[in-house]
């Protein structure tokens, strides 16, 4: 069945990179998601990749795809303390009508 | 717009009482979606509506939730006989479904039953 690996925690200091990982198991997904969620709130998307591509960039976030292993990581460049929230990455299902999440990954940007 | 619109924010029940939630999805949007969430999980999906049709329930949703979107626009969802194991977040989401599932997020609803 479709399931989505994130390791739970990653505590960084401002300034530096943060790279969270996800493993995903369905190769069909035709897109795959990062959602950011902060205390007490919904999930926002923060950015998404097709499955035929290896990268993509938006500002400070890279998303990288490594189709063959099905690994997908979210790099943030000069981590911020309002960066500090819970990372959850998704693919969609085999019926392709939602979304399929980690457990999140809880970012901790210490200054 | 104003995104997805969640009521009640917080609900405390007891045992055994009936609750409804209510999400007004983005307009124009017609994909809606429930999700639920409990603590150091991630969102697990619920069902969602294509306009007024409900296409797809996941085998988490026993038979004492149920979900409506009349006339296709907002949504409610009902949990009959509450209990403790019923106590998470319930999300509403919602997308255009136009290629790619880019769901945008209410805050949700908090459910506690006590």
């Amino acid at each position: 069945g479709e399931d989505v690996e994130q390791s739970l925690f990653l505590s960084v200091r401002e300034g530096d990179s943060s790279v969270i990982n996800c493993t995903y198991t369905d190769s069909s997904s035709t897109y795959l998601y990062w959602y950011k969620q902060e205390p007490g709130a919904g999930l926002q998307l923060l950015t998404y990749i097709f499955s035929n591509m290896d990268m993509k960039q938006d500002q400070r976030l890279t998303v990288l795809l490594n189709k063959k292993d099905k690994h997908l990581s979210l790099r943030i460049a000069d981590t911020q303390t309002g960066d500090s929230a819970i990372y959850f990455c998704a693919e969609e299902d085999q019926a392709g009508t939602a979304l399929i999440f980690g457990k999140g990954t809880t970012l901790s940007v210490s200054s | 717009d104003t995104g997805v619109s969640q009521n009640p924010r917080h609900k405390i029940t007891k045992r055994g009482q009936n609750v409804t939630f209510r999400c007004d999805p983005i307009s124009e949007h017609n994909r809606l979606y429930w999700y639920r969430q409990t603590l150091g999980q991630g969102p697990e999906f619920l069902t969602y509506f294509q306009n007024e049709a409900q296409l797809e329930k996941s085998r988490l949703l026993s038979d004492r939730f149920s979900a409506e979107r009349p006339k296709g626009s907002f949504s409610t969802l009902e949990i009959q006989r509450t209990e403790q194991g019923d106590s998470a977040m319930y999300l509403c989401a919602s997308s255009f479904a136009a290629g790619g599932e880019k769901l945008f997020f209410g805050s949700g609803t908090q459910l506690s039953v006590l």
